[in-house]
């Protein structure tokens, strides 16, 4: 089963604006990831926030975790028409069973307009 | 490097028949990993290796057998195609060392008519 659930499925904005998208999961985590997949490639990891961390930066990019809500939000400042893609969370459950198995989202479609 | 590559990049299969997709790795990474990716969802874990001669169960992996005979490379088989089997399949490595990153390869598009 899905563990994450992102919202909105569609965002659309104008170059300069910021994207904010959110994502919610159902278990106790050990960290949180988002990756950007570009149409017709594979995944590229952006980010990732572990679970005793509220904040992280990365250039352009701004995530935030509360674990007692089971969220996250990404947020993209000043987009460009270069980041138009698909956004996923990832989660790194708390008891992983071994092997560093992610479980994804279903993903934000991100268009930005020139 | 060439990072994580796949092959064959698109194919076609029948009902029945059968096919291996291939994932290789220059990055010597110990842990490689098979999903596939269907319209609306996410990706979802098929099968995943933590090192060579070792392969376990992901979350879907009926219908789906897998082998990492060599450290680089890991292969998935469909041993007898299905429609449902449809979709884009991507293999992603990581590197023990620096656990939770994954990286991956630019996804095969396999189609079951």
């Amino acid at each position: 089963s899905q563990q994450g659930e992102e919202d909105p499925q569609a965002l659309s904005i104008q170059e300069g604006e910021n994207a904010t998208m959110n994502c919610s999961y159902k278990t106790s985590i050990n960290n949180l990831q988002w990756y950007r997949q570009n149409s017709g490639r594979g995944l590229v990891h952006l980010i990732l926030i572990r679970s005793n961390e509220r904040e992280k930066h990365s250039g352009r990019l701004r995530v935030t975790l509360d674990t007692s809500k089971k969220s996250s939000s990404l947020l993209i400042t000043a987009s460009r028409a270069a980041d138009t893609a698909s956004y996923f969370c990832a989660t790194v459950p708390s008891l992983t069973g071994g092997g560093n198995k992610l479980t994804f989202g279903t993903g934000t479609q991100l268009k930005v307009e020139l | 490097n060439a990072g994580v590559t796949q092959t064959p990049k698109f194919r076609v299969l029948k009902t029945g028949q059968s096919m291996t997709l291939l994932c290789a790795q220059d990055m010597n990474h110990e842990y490689m990993y098979w999903y596939r990716q269907d319209p609306g969802m996410g990706l979802r874990l098929i099968h995943y290796s933590v090192g060579e001669g070792t392969t376990a169960k992901g979350e879907v992996p009926d219908g789906y057998n897998v082998s990492r005979l060599k450290k680089q490379n890991f292969l998935l088989g469909l041993e007898s195609a299905a429609p449902s089997q449809t979709s884009v399949y991507f293999c992603a490595s990581t590197p023990k060392y620096k656990l939770y990153e994954q990286y991956f390869g630019p996804g095969t598009r396999l189609t079951v008519t």
